[in-house]
């Protein structure tokens, strides 16, 4: 999982503010996949984005969550006024083609909301 | 019924046994299976990856899928304190969009004890 950034490693949020998730793939890979991990559900994919596009956000809440993944720089996972359940491990990947049977992970982002 | 089943653990053997770590499914439409390690607090690590029936061998890991039983199992041979870690299987299916959505499985956690 070599190349794939995520920051803040650790990030507090108190209810209702918003949290803001960093992920910079491996250089030359242009599609990323956010992922959210709970202790007792493993991993659950959010969304999947090409560069400037949203491919498929059919994990990811209608309400509070959005991501980005602009032509220059990292993709972004944005969580507006987050509640207590919002808290876990969220996980980005990257691959270089669509077939993401060798996507990389990043180290992941734990949230935590108090 | 989850569409990926798998046994969570925890698994603790002996150092030098032969670990089988399994996971069954519930769609025929999957096609590519893939096991994932993942350390403590860190990100998950693809090791291998497999498409049809069969064995797929990589140093002392063997994975095996069985499509017409929907298995799959992760054999790992001479295991040692090091292979302890939480291994993840994950399976993809083409989406309408044309890209191969990934489900996983909630984990194994494994412990080898020296």
């Amino acid at each position: 999982n070599a190349g794939v950034m995520q920051n803040p490693r650790h990030l507090v949020r108190r209810r209702g503010q918003e949290a803001r998730l960093r992920c910079s793939p491996v250089k030359g890979h242009s599609h990323v996949y956010w992922y959210r991990q709970l202790p007792e559900e493993g991993l659950k994919f959010m969304v999947y984005l090409q560069k400037e596009n949203i491919i498929d956000e059919s994990g990811m809440p209608k309400e509070r969550f959005s991501a980005e993944f602009p032509k220059e720089g990292p993709s972004i996972l944005r969580i507006q006024q987050v509640v207590r359940g919002d808290s876990a491990a969220y996980f980005c990947a990257s691959s270089p083609h669509t077939l993401n049977t060798e996507a990389f992970f990043g180290q992941g982002t734990r949230l935590t909301v108090v | 019924q989850k569409e990926v089943e798998q046994d969570p653990g925890p698994l603790s053997v002996p150092e030098g046994a032969i670990v089988s770590l399994n996971c069954t499914y519930s769609n025929s439409a999957f096609q590519y299976f893939m096991w994932y390690r993942q350390y403590s607090r860190k990100g998950p690590e693809l090791l291998m990856y497999t498409y049809s029936s069969g064995n797929k061998e990589d140093g002392r890991f063997t994975a095996q899928v069985d499509k017409s039983s929907k298995y799959i199992s992760l054999f790992i041979r001479d295991s040692q304190p090091s292979d302890s870690a939480t291994y993840l299987c994950a399976m993809t299916q083409a989406d309408s969009g044309g890209y191969q959505k990934v489900t996983f499985g909630t984990g194994t956690k494994l412990q080898v004890i020296p």
